[in-house]
């Protein structure tokens, strides 16, 4: 089975530019999570989706974070304008639905914004 | 609201030592608890789970038993790796929120040989 595949692995890219990660959650899960990890702030939950309606977004930190699910097998996560300390590794997670259902995690996408 | 306080970390260990990592937990209702570990460079994978009370979870060694009078769901190994060392999260999930967890900060393992 395929697991949660995000992309790109890696991106490095100027402040001020747009930055867009994706993720495709395993087939028949629900939920989509976006999380990001840092050293300082740990891992934070940002969004998530169930049957592709955006539920819970207080995690976005401000207007330029946006995410987006247009169908079950495919999420975006939008940063514009980028800044330095969006710098991190971002995840996305999915699940099947149900409370003792755990979630999947992508590799992640190491942000590097400079 | 929920919540998971894990022991802090980091924790370092000889090769063949016993492992206990604290987590407990503030939930309402009766929620599933979950150990996670992540490798350097990859995603939070799942180590084990329990559902209720008094349900042991256990993989690889690992084993953590569901305590609803502590409110605690400790993770064990009784002889831990090189290989084992990872960062190690306690979380918990609700039967509501569409399967939201909440995790803890995450303990740093290091084993030395």
């Amino acid at each position: 089975d395929a697991g949660v595949i995000q992309s790109p692995r890696h991106e490095v890219t100027e402040m001020g530019q747009e930055v867009t990660l994706r993720c495709k959650p395993i087939s028949g899960h629900n939920s989509l999570f976006w999380y990001r990890q840092t050293m300082m702030r740990g891992l934070e939950l940002l969004i998530y989706f169930n049957n592709n309606v955006p539920i819970d977004d207080s995690g976005m930190p401000e207007d330029r974070f946006s995410a987006k699910m247009p169908n079950a097998s495919f999420s975006t996560l939008k940063i514009q304008p980028s800044e330095p300390r969006d710098s991190a590794v971002y995840f996305c997670a999915s699940s099947a639905t149900g409370g003792n259902q755990p979630q999947h995690f992508g590799d992640g996408t190491r942000l590097s914004i400079l | 609201g929920d919540s998971v306080t894990q022991m802090e970390g980091p924790v370092t260990l000889s090769e063949e030592a016993f492992l206990t990592i604290n987590c407990t937990y503030t939930a309402t209702g009766y929620p599933s608890l979950f150990w996670y570990v992540q490798y350097p460079g990859e995603g939070l994978q799942l180590l084990l789970k329990a559902t209720k009370a008094d349900d042991k979870g256990s993989n690889k060694g690992f084993e953590a038993t569901y305590r609803k009078e502590t409110t605690s769901f400790h993770l064990e190994k009784g002889s831990v790796q090189v290989s084992d060392s990872a960062v190690y999260f306690c979380a918990l999930s609700s039967n509501t929120n569409a399967g939201k967890s909440t995790f803890g900060d995450g303990t740093t393992l290091t084993v030395k040989p």
